[in-house]
């Protein structure tokens, strides 16, 4: 079946890090993938997508880039901010029926 | 309102009571997912309304779990017979459409806890 395995947490950066998420999808045809933030005490919101090969996502500095030869969509943010520590979770929609596969969630904390 | 809503936020119940959760989505969002978020778990897939169309009730982990959809709007899940591994964060998310390139706006959850 279709599966999502992200990087384990927790991960522990400085402010101004350079940040990689790893990510990795099965799937038995053609998803898209996407990157979703829980910030501390609020509900999960999209950060980035991709919905075809070699699409790359972004947004609020982050990348992922969608790459069907090694089925990855790593996230990577060049400068990490406190503001981003978050539990960070990949995940893949397939099929019409769009119910979301998820990874099992990184948690990122940045220290000052 | 502008997002998905859910009700109530927290709900603490003694276990073998049913409780019942709601979800508000988006005004005009035909398709509506429930998720749960159990500690240290992902997020783990319920059920799917779409429309008119016959629910995708294949991530359901037992009979005691049960939604409805009442005019395409509102959703109520219902969990009879908690038990203390149903404790969770329920999620409930809406769409504009079902296809896979239209993000799902999530609601900020219901936090169950069963004694």
């Amino acid at each position: 079946g279709d599966s999502v395995t992200q990087m384990e947490g927790p991960v522990t950066l400085s402010e101004e890090a350079f940040l990689t998420i790893n990510c990795t999808y099965t799937a038995t045809g053609y998803p898209s993938l996407f990157w979703y933030v829980q910030y501390p005490g609020e509900g999960l919101q999209l950060l980035l997508k991709a919905t075809k090969a070699d699409d790359k996502g972004s947004n609020k500095g982050f990348e992922a880039t969608y790459r069907k030869e090694t089925t990855s969509f790593h996230l990577e943010k060049g400068s990490v901010q406190v503001s981003d520590s978050a539990v960070y979770f990949c995940a893949l929609t397939y099929s019409s029926a769009s119910k979301i596969i998820f990874g099992s969630g990184t948690r990122l904390s940045i220290r000052p | 309102g502008a997002g998905v809503s859910q009700s109530p936020s927290n709900k603490v119940t003694e276990k073998g009571k049913d409780v019942e959760l709601r979800c508000d989505p988006i005004s005009g969002h035909t398709a509506l997912y429930w998720y749960r978020q159990s500690l240290g778990q992902g997020l783990e897939f319920l059920i799917y309304f779409q429309g008119n169309s016959a629910p995708d009730k294949s991530g359901l982990p037992s009979d005691r779990f049960s939604a409805e959809r009442t005019g395409g709007s509102v959703s109520t899940l219902t969990i009879q017979r908690t038990q203390q591994e149903d404790s969770a964060v329920y999620l409930c998310a809406s769409s504009s459409t079902g296809n896979s390139n239209q993000p799902q706006h999530f609601g900020d959850g219901t936090r169950l806890s069963i004694l």
